[in-house]
């Protein structure tokens, strides 16, 4: 079955420390992952997309990271600031549907305090 | 500006009474999605369309509609709005997915059915 996990569900961290969140996905075969940022009641927001030949892709302070070989994905945030908080969302492209189809992780909720 | 715009933001209604929440998108983009929010289940897929006049379902297509008669234009309809469709409704578009190309997403409809 085609699935994106996400892990932690939810982290809070101190203003100024970095963070990374986890992403694996069973979807096969694979075209591209996607990480989102959505602020609360907001539309998500492309950070990054990386196909299978990418390890590593930079937006900023956000990093993403692809193994595709073990099908995992990970977003460090450097320096966290207050407007990090939102939920980040992991999104792979491929699978039965074909290289059209999305398949969205749940999401962790970041929460960034002063 | 390049946008997807979405209406009404806000919409309460009652059970069976039809509705459309439009979906327009400036940027001359083929794939058009419509997609749900419910807390704790993250982003599910509703209808698509990767052209005009060509539809497909996506993962939760039950009790909707779409149509695709202009490029621009994706609207969702609710024939017969249930309590169970109380939502938050993203539209969003690109160029097509395998293309590893970015996904744009309207500003949300909060839809509540009593």
């Amino acid at each position: 079955k085609n699935q994106v996990e996400q892990s932690p569900q939810s982290l809070i961290i101190l203003e100024g420390k970095n963070c990374t969140l986890q992403c694996n996905y069973t979807v096969s075969p694979f075209s591209n992952l996607r990480w989102y940022k959505q602020d609360t009641g907001r539309g998500p927001v492309s950070l990054t997309i990386m196909t299978f030949s990418e390890n590593t892709k930079s937006n900023g302070r956000y990093t993403a990271t692809l193994d595709a070989d073990t099908k995992q994905s990970s977003l460090h945030i450097t320096a966290s600031q207050l407007s990090d908080s939102a939920s980040y969302i992991c999104v792979v492209s491929g699978g039965s549907g074909g290289y059209n189809k999305l398949i969205f992780g749940a999401g962790t909720r970041l929460a960034v305090h002063p | 500006e390049a946008q997807v715009t979405q209406n009404p933001r806000y919409l309460i209604t009652v059970t069976g009474k039809k509705l459309t929440v439009t979906c327009s998108q400036n940027m001359n983009h083929e794939y058009m999605s419509w997609y749900r929010q419910d807390p704790g289940l993250g982003l599910r897929q509703i209808y698509y369309s990767m052209n005009v006049e060509v539809t497909d379902k996506g993962d939760v297509p039950e009790g909707y509609k779409v149509s695709r008669k202009e490029k621009r234009n994706f609207p969702l309809i609710l024939e017969s709005p249930s309590p169970n469709q109380t939502s938050l409704y993203f539209c969003a578009s690109s160029f097509l997915l395998a293309g590893g190309n970015e996904q744009f997403f309207g500003p949300g409809t909060r839809l509540t059915v009593l």
